[in-house]
């Protein structure tokens, strides 16, 4: 089946650094790529999507970048801060009404103070 | 608006019993899903439905599940007779795009089988 994987699945980044979070999908055809961020006790949370006509994608200190030539799609928050401590599950789909979307195994994301 | 509504927040049961977990979508939007989270499995779709009606049910994991959807207010999750490897966080969502766009998540209820 299709699959989407996540990677690192834990990240530790000093609060002010940047911090990168790769993902790569099997399914040629998905051409939709939403980011979620859950906090303790919360459900996911959409942060920024992509669709695969556009290479990146800027949100403040969020972006995703997108290579659908090697299937890989990353998020970087720059400028981290203890709220961003969460984690945080890639996801894609195929963006019609009978495509499911497949998401990451999550990345636990650290802020050190 | 509220946004997606699930309750109860926790749920402690024996094994054996029956379970019902509850959902009111986001008013207006088509699409309802039920998802169980695990450490080793993740977030896993278990049904979805498309204005009320059950459209694909491929992830619910044996007959002990059922979900209905009665109106476009209100959904249901329930597991009769609940077993400890229910034990899990099961959300529900809602959409207005379907099932491979936006979906907005509730926050959950963290089920525990003892």
């Amino acid at each position: 089946g299709e699959n989407v994987e996540q990677h690192p699945s834990t990240l530790s980044v000093q609060e002010g650094d940047s911090a990168v979070i790769k993902c790569t999908y099997s399914d040629s055809a998905s051409n939709y790529f939403p980011w979620y961020k859950q906090e303790l006790g919360k459900g996911p949370q959409l942060i920024i999507d992509i669709r695969s006509n556009v290479g990146e994608k800027k949100d403040q200190r969020i972006a995703v970048t997108l290579n659908k030539t090697a299937k890989h799609f990353s998020l970087h928050i720059t400028e981290t801060q203890p709220e961003d401590s969460a984690v945080y599950f890639c996801a894609a789909s195929r963006y019609s009404s009978a495509s499911k979307i497949i998401f990451g195994s999550g990345t636990r994301l650290s802020i050190r103070p | 608006d509220a946004g997606v509504i699930q309750s109860p927040r926790h749920e402690v049961t024996e094994m054996g019993q029956e379970v019902t977990l509850r959902c009111k979508p986001i008013s207006g939007h088509d699409y309802l899903f039920w998802y169980r989270q695990t450490m080793m499995r993740g977030l896993e779709l278990l049904i979805y439905f498309n204005n009320n009606v059950p459209i694909d049910d491929s992830g619910m994991p044996e007959d002990r599940f059922s979900a209905k959807m009665p109106n476009a207010s209100f959904s249901t999750l329930k597991i009769q007779p609940s077993e400890p490897r229910d034990s899990a966080v099961y959300f529900c969502a809602s959409s207005f795009t379907g099932p491979g766009g936006e979906a907005f998540f509730g926050q959950g209820t963290r089920l525990t089988v003892v």
